[in-house]
Protein backbone atom coordinates (compact mmCIF):
# COMPACT_ATOMS: atom_id res chain seq x y z
CA UNK A 1 0.00 0.00 0.00
CA UNK A 2 1.38 3.12 -0.97
CA UNK A 3 1.54 5.34 1.89
CA UNK A 4 3.76 8.11 4.19
CA UNK A 5 4.46 7.12 8.29
CA UNK A 6 5.18 9.97 10.11
CA UNK A 7 6.49 9.05 13.89
CA UNK A 8 5.60 10.46 16.29
CA UNK A 9 1.46 11.34 16.04
CA UNK A 10 1.52 13.05 19.39
CA UNK A 11 4.18 15.02 21.15
CA UNK A 12 4.35 16.89 24.01
CA UNK A 13 7.73 18.46 25.25
CA UNK A 14 9.51 21.37 26.60
CA UNK A 15 10.75 24.94 25.67
CA UNK A 16 14.65 24.06 24.32
CA UNK A 17 14.20 20.32 24.09
CA UNK A 18 15.61 19.36 20.51
CA UNK A 19 13.10 17.12 18.92
CA UNK A 20 13.13 14.89 15.08
CA UNK A 21 9.68 13.82 13.54
CA UNK A 22 10.43 11.63 11.58
CA UNK A 23 8.91 10.84 8.09
CA UNK A 24 9.32 7.93 5.24
CA UNK A 25 7.62 7.13 1.99
CA UNK A 26 7.89 3.72 0.35
CA UNK A 27 6.88 5.09 -3.04
CA UNK A 28 10.00 5.85 -4.29
CA UNK A 29 9.24 9.50 -5.11
CA UNK A 30 11.75 11.93 -5.19
CA UNK A 31 10.12 15.07 -4.73
CA UNK A 32 9.18 15.55 -0.36
CA UNK A 33 8.10 18.31 1.86
CA UNK A 34 6.97 19.17 5.52
CA UNK A 35 4.25 21.08 6.12
CA UNK A 36 1.96 22.93 9.28
CA UNK A 37 -1.40 23.63 9.66
CA UNK A 38 -2.22 26.32 12.35
CA UNK A 39 -5.92 27.05 12.42
CA UNK A 40 -7.00 29.97 10.40
CA UNK A 41 -4.17 30.36 8.14
CA UNK A 42 -4.28 26.68 6.21
CA UNK A 43 -1.24 24.75 5.40
CA UNK A 44 2.43 26.00 5.13
CA UNK A 45 5.10 24.45 3.25
CA UNK A 46 7.91 24.69 5.85
CA UNK A 47 11.01 22.89 3.84
CA UNK A 48 11.65 20.94 0.33
CA UNK A 49 13.77 18.29 -0.93
CA UNK A 50 13.98 17.46 -4.78
CA UNK A 51 15.60 14.33 -4.05
CA UNK A 52 18.78 13.09 -1.92
CA UNK A 53 20.92 15.47 -0.36
CA UNK A 54 19.35 18.43 -2.08
CA UNK A 55 16.55 20.68 -0.04
CA UNK A 56 15.62 23.95 0.48
CA UNK A 57 13.57 26.28 2.47
CA UNK A 58 9.52 27.10 2.15
CA UNK A 59 7.66 29.68 3.27
CA UNK A 60 8.08 29.13 7.30
CA UNK A 61 12.01 27.68 7.50
CA UNK A 62 12.68 29.42 10.89
CA UNK A 63 13.68 27.36 13.77
CA UNK A 64 13.35 23.81 11.98
CA UNK A 65 16.14 21.84 9.95
CA UNK A 66 16.16 18.94 7.40
CA UNK A 67 17.93 16.39 6.01
CA UNK A 68 17.50 14.03 3.15
CA UNK A 69 19.97 11.46 3.62
CA UNK A 70 17.88 8.37 1.96
CA UNK A 71 15.28 8.93 -0.53
CA UNK A 72 12.52 7.56 1.44
CA UNK A 73 13.22 9.22 4.79
CA UNK A 74 13.11 13.10 5.34
CA UNK A 75 13.04 13.93 9.08
CA UNK A 76 11.87 17.39 10.17
CA UNK A 77 14.06 18.50 13.58
CA UNK A 78 13.44 21.04 16.30
CA UNK A 79 17.11 22.23 17.60
CA UNK A 80 15.24 24.32 19.99
CA UNK A 81 11.42 24.02 20.30
CA UNK A 82 9.74 27.89 21.45
CA UNK A 83 5.53 27.40 22.04
CA UNK A 84 5.14 29.21 18.89
CA UNK A 85 6.07 26.23 16.72
CA UNK A 86 3.02 24.43 18.46
CA UNK A 87 1.10 22.88 15.43
CA UNK A 88 0.14 19.90 13.26
CA UNK A 89 3.11 19.05 11.17
CA UNK A 90 2.71 16.89 7.63
CA UNK A 91 4.75 15.28 5.41
CA UNK A 92 4.13 14.73 2.16
CA UNK A 93 5.68 13.38 -0.82
CA UNK A 94 4.87 13.13 -4.81
CA UNK A 95 5.94 11.72 -8.20
CA UNK A 96 8.40 14.56 -10.34
CA UNK A 97 6.64 17.91 -11.97
CA UNK A 98 3.67 18.79 -13.55
CA UNK A 99 1.85 16.39 -15.39
CA UNK A 100 -0.41 14.02 -13.56
CA UNK A 101 1.43 14.64 -10.56
CA UNK A 102 -0.04 13.36 -7.37
CA UNK A 103 0.79 14.20 -3.43
CA UNK A 104 0.34 12.06 -0.93
CA UNK A 105 0.21 13.62 2.48
CA UNK A 106 1.10 11.60 5.83
CA UNK A 107 -1.28 11.23 9.44
CA UNK A 108 0.07 14.31 10.84
CA UNK A 109 1.51 14.75 13.77
CA UNK A 110 0.20 16.97 16.58
CA UNK A 111 2.85 18.75 18.67
CA UNK A 112 3.04 20.53 21.59
CA UNK A 113 5.63 22.79 23.00
CA UNK A 114 4.56 24.31 26.52
CA UNK B 1 1.94 38.71 -3.09
CA UNK B 2 0.06 35.28 -4.19
CA UNK B 3 -2.79 34.30 -2.01
CA UNK B 4 -5.65 32.13 -1.90
CA UNK B 5 -9.14 32.36 -0.17
CA UNK B 6 -11.41 29.70 0.24
CA UNK B 7 -15.34 30.66 1.22
CA UNK B 8 -17.28 29.69 2.88
CA UNK B 9 -15.32 28.66 6.28
CA UNK B 10 -17.88 26.42 6.93
CA UNK B 11 -21.33 25.12 4.96
CA UNK B 12 -23.99 23.42 6.60
CA UNK B 13 -25.93 21.41 4.17
CA UNK B 14 -28.83 18.76 4.30
CA UNK B 15 -28.42 15.07 2.68
CA UNK B 16 -29.34 15.85 -1.54
CA UNK B 17 -29.03 19.69 -0.92
CA UNK B 18 -26.36 20.58 -3.83
CA UNK B 19 -24.02 23.71 -3.18
CA UNK B 20 -20.25 24.92 -4.70
CA UNK B 21 -17.53 26.11 -2.52
CA UNK B 22 -15.02 27.98 -4.01
CA UNK B 23 -11.85 29.36 -3.82
CA UNK B 24 -10.12 32.39 -5.06
CA UNK B 25 -6.98 33.14 -6.20
CA UNK B 26 -4.37 35.83 -6.74
CA UNK B 27 -1.27 34.69 -8.39
CA UNK B 28 1.52 36.28 -10.97
CA UNK B 29 0.65 32.99 -13.30
CA UNK B 30 -0.76 29.74 -12.51
CA UNK B 31 0.74 26.51 -12.94
CA UNK B 32 -2.06 24.20 -11.33
CA UNK B 33 -4.64 24.38 -8.87
CA UNK B 34 -5.28 21.76 -6.55
CA UNK B 35 -8.24 20.23 -4.19
CA UNK B 36 -7.95 18.00 -1.53
CA UNK B 37 -10.48 16.51 1.18
CA UNK B 38 -9.25 16.37 4.85
CA UNK B 39 -11.13 13.95 7.14
CA UNK B 40 -10.54 14.80 11.29
CA UNK B 41 -7.30 13.61 12.23
CA UNK B 42 -5.95 12.88 8.77
CA UNK B 43 -3.56 14.15 6.16
CA UNK B 44 -4.83 15.67 3.53
CA UNK B 45 -6.47 13.81 0.23
CA UNK B 46 -5.75 13.89 -3.32
CA UNK B 47 -8.74 14.86 -5.35
CA UNK B 48 -8.80 16.94 -8.30
CA UNK B 49 -5.85 19.50 -10.43
CA UNK B 50 -6.69 22.07 -12.63
CA UNK B 51 -3.97 23.14 -15.07
CA UNK B 52 -6.21 26.17 -17.64
CA UNK B 53 -9.24 27.82 -16.99
CA UNK B 54 -12.15 26.08 -18.77
CA UNK B 55 -10.85 22.86 -17.20
CA UNK B 56 -13.07 20.71 -15.36
CA UNK B 57 -13.05 17.22 -13.59
CA UNK B 58 -15.35 14.95 -11.94
CA UNK B 59 -14.71 12.07 -9.60
CA UNK B 60 -18.57 10.99 -7.69
CA UNK B 61 -20.49 13.82 -6.73
CA UNK B 62 -17.89 16.49 -7.07
CA UNK B 63 -17.01 18.45 -10.35
CA UNK B 64 -14.27 20.89 -9.84
CA UNK B 65 -13.67 23.97 -12.85
CA UNK B 66 -11.54 26.46 -13.26
CA UNK B 67 -11.75 30.23 -14.00
CA UNK B 68 -9.24 33.08 -14.47
CA UNK B 69 -9.35 34.12 -10.82
CA UNK B 70 -11.06 31.51 -8.89
CA UNK B 71 -12.01 27.60 -8.42
CA UNK B 72 -15.55 26.30 -7.70
CA UNK B 73 -15.97 22.81 -6.16
CA UNK B 74 -19.50 22.18 -7.02
CA UNK B 75 -21.34 18.79 -4.93
CA UNK B 76 -24.15 17.44 -5.99
CA UNK B 77 -26.89 15.76 -3.69
CA UNK B 78 -24.12 15.39 -1.28
CA UNK B 79 -23.96 12.72 1.35
CA UNK B 80 -23.41 12.64 5.25
CA UNK B 81 -19.79 10.70 4.31
CA UNK B 82 -18.91 13.74 2.28
CA UNK B 83 -18.04 15.84 5.54
CA UNK B 84 -14.96 17.05 5.73
CA UNK B 85 -12.87 19.89 5.54
CA UNK B 86 -11.95 21.17 1.48
CA UNK B 87 -8.90 22.67 0.79
CA UNK B 88 -7.62 24.16 -2.20
CA UNK B 89 -4.18 24.82 -3.14
CA UNK B 90 -2.55 26.78 -6.38
CA UNK B 91 0.78 26.26 -7.57
CA UNK B 92 2.12 29.65 -8.71
CA UNK B 93 4.86 29.93 -11.68
CA UNK B 94 7.13 32.03 -9.38
CA UNK B 95 7.62 29.05 -7.25
CA UNK B 96 8.50 26.91 -9.74
CA UNK B 97 6.87 23.30 -9.15
CA UNK B 98 7.93 22.90 -6.10
CA UNK B 99 5.73 25.93 -4.10
CA UNK B 100 1.99 25.12 -2.83
CA UNK B 101 -0.02 28.14 -1.47
CA UNK B 102 -2.90 26.52 0.52
CA UNK B 103 -6.45 28.31 1.21
CA UNK B 104 -7.73 28.09 5.09
CA UNK B 105 -10.40 25.79 3.95
CA UNK B 106 -14.36 25.16 3.71
CA UNK B 107 -15.15 23.10 6.68
CA UNK B 108 -18.48 20.99 5.18
CA UNK B 109 -20.89 19.38 7.66
CA UNK B 110 -23.59 17.29 5.95
CA UNK B 111 -26.96 16.28 7.51
CA UNK B 112 -28.82 13.13 7.09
Amino acid sequence: EAQVTQNPRYLITVTGKKLTVTCSQNMNHEYMSWYRQDPGLGLRQIYYSMNVEVTDKGDVPEGYKVSRKEKRNFPLILESPSPNQTSLYFCASKTGQGGKETQYFGPGTRLLVL
Amino acid sequence: EDQVTQSPEALRLQEGESSSLNCSYTVSGLRGLFWYRQDPGKGPEFLFTLYSAGEEKEKERLKATLTKKESFLHITAPKPEDSATYLCAVRPVSGGYNKLIFGAGTRLAVHP
